[in-house]
């Protein structure tokens, strides 16, 4: 079975901190995402990447970058995280099924 | 605008009653695929319709992908508690020159015992 891990279920930062999500496939998947989910919204694409060192933004990239160092992990930036940042925020890898998602990082800004 | 219609937005059954979600886009889908998610959680993979037409089936969920390729439907048979959670649809979308995986905005749906 694909696994797709997120480094933390829940995090609670400061507004203004550089927050780190961290995202790991073990099957060895080009392509990997990052999607924010809020109530009503559905699941934005924020970033997505299709190889080493590749990064294409998505829907909602602003106030966000993403780093694809090796293959099996794709990490999510928050470069000074906001109050609006608050949300629930989902990794995923792509296989010929679709996608396997991570079990998603809650995370709140105060 | 969200490409990918989804309705209803929320669903409260009585155990054992059968429901329908639905899945509406405006453009040919190459690739529709219907997910699960339990509350606060990442989301599970059901199934993928690919061909117009088509029809799957896994325990008492039933999809279905119609002709032209823009519908979807997920039915749910004799509906348990344990179905209870968020139906998302999502798809393949070409745009831009690259393919990109968008989802409608969820039904929750609520099995009452």
């Amino acid at each position: 079975d694909v696994k797709v891990t997120q480094s933390s279920r829940y995090l609670v930062k400061r507004t203004g901190e550089k927050v780190f999500l961290e995202c790991v496939q073990d099957m060895d998947h080009e392509n990997m995402f990052w999607y924010r989910q809020d109530p009503g919204l559905g699941l934005r694409l924020i970033y997505f990447s299709y190889d080493v060192k590749m990064k294409e933004k998505g829907d909602i990239p602003e106030g966000y970058s993403v780093s694809r160092e090796k293959k099996e992990r794709f990490s999510l930036i928050l470069e000074s995280a906001s109050t609006n940042q608050t949300s629930m925020y989902l990794c995923a890898s792509s296989s010929r099924t679709g996608l396997d998602f991570g079990q998603g990082t809650r995370l709140t800004v105060v | 605008s969200q490409e990918l219609e989804q309705s209803p937005q929320s669903l409260i059954v009585q155990e054992g009653k059968n429901l329908t979600i639905n899945c509406t886009s405006s453009k040919t889908l190459y690739g529709l695929y219907w997910y699960k998610q339990k509350y606060g959680e990442g989301l599970i993979f059901l199934m993928m319709l690919q061909k117009g037409g088509e029809e799957k089936s896994h325990e008492k969920i039933t999809a279905k992908l119609d002709e032209k390729k823009q519908q979807s439907s997920l039915h749910i048979t004799a509906s348990q508690p344990s179905h209870a959670g968020i139906y998302l649809c999502g798809a393949d979308h070409f745009t831009s020159g690259t393919y990109k995986y968008i989802f409608g905005t969820g039904t929750r749906l609520k099995v009452l015992a």
